[in-house]
């Protein structure tokens, strides 16, 4: 069964700091997603990791893929308070399962001036 | 107009009630999903469609049903509603043979009490 776990749940950080936030899997997948989520909001896709090596960047968001070491990671820099959210990655089961996805249980980011 | 709209936004039911949350989609994606979201517990998958002749369970159908009335149609049933099913759900959809990356409705708060 696929797990997907992520570290830490709860983060807070002051604006200007760095930070990384990690998603670990249990079994074999090369597609990872990550999302953002505001409170009382939807879900919005932020990245999206097809392949192991994979590395996307926007604005102050970093996220890269290890497909062997089953990691994800989003990186934040300089962290500004619009960045509080909850954050949520989420894997493809692709081949071993139809293509569903599986949420970790998302990290909650708040950011403080 | 939102691509992925959902309604209600917002519903009170009472214990034993039956009711239907509806999704609709102007994506023109083929594949629909319903979540449920619990504060600390990230989204489950209560069922999925790849197309109208196609619905699978997720991880916990247990107390639901679904319809998929056509492409851009899926809604999701309670036939007699517990408070345990008070949560925010969320329908998503996504496109066979890209990333399969999920775009969200904007929830439905149920509270059944």
């Amino acid at each position: 069964e696929l797990k997907v776990e992520q570290n830490p749940l709860f983060l807070s950080m002051q604006e200007g700091k760095n930070y990384t936030i990690y998603c670990n899997y249990s079994t074999t997948s090369d597609r990872l997603y990550w999302y953002r989520q505001d409170p009382g909001k939807s879900l919005e896709s932020l990245f999206v990791l097809l392949s192991n090596g994979a590395v996307k960047q926007e604005g102050r968001l970093m996220a890269s893929l290890d497909t062997k070491a089953r990691l994800s990671t989003l990186h934040i820099t300089a962290a500004v308070h619009d960045l509080s959210a909850t954050y949520f990655c989420a894997v493809d089961m692709g081949k071993t399962s139809y293509d569903k996805v599986i949420f970790g249980p998302g990290t909650s980011l708040s950011v403080i001036p | 107009d939102a691509d992925v709209t959902q309604t209600p936004r917002n519903r009170i039911t009472k214990t034993g009630k039956r009711i239907m949350l509806e999704c609709s989609q102007t994506k023109g994606h083929d594949r629909m999903y319903w979540y449920r979201q619990d504060p600390g517990l990230g989204l489950r998958l209560i069922y999925y469609s790849f197309d109208v002749k196609d619905i699978n369970k997720g991880e916990i159908s247990d107390g639901y049903s679904v319809s998929r009335q056509a492409q851009a149609k899926f809604s999701l049933s309670l036939e007699s509603a517990i408070p345990n099913q008070t949560a925010l759900y969320f329908c998503a959809t996504s496109d066979f043979g890209t990333s399969h990356e999920q775009f969200f409705g904007p929830g439905t708060r149920l509270t059944v009490l």
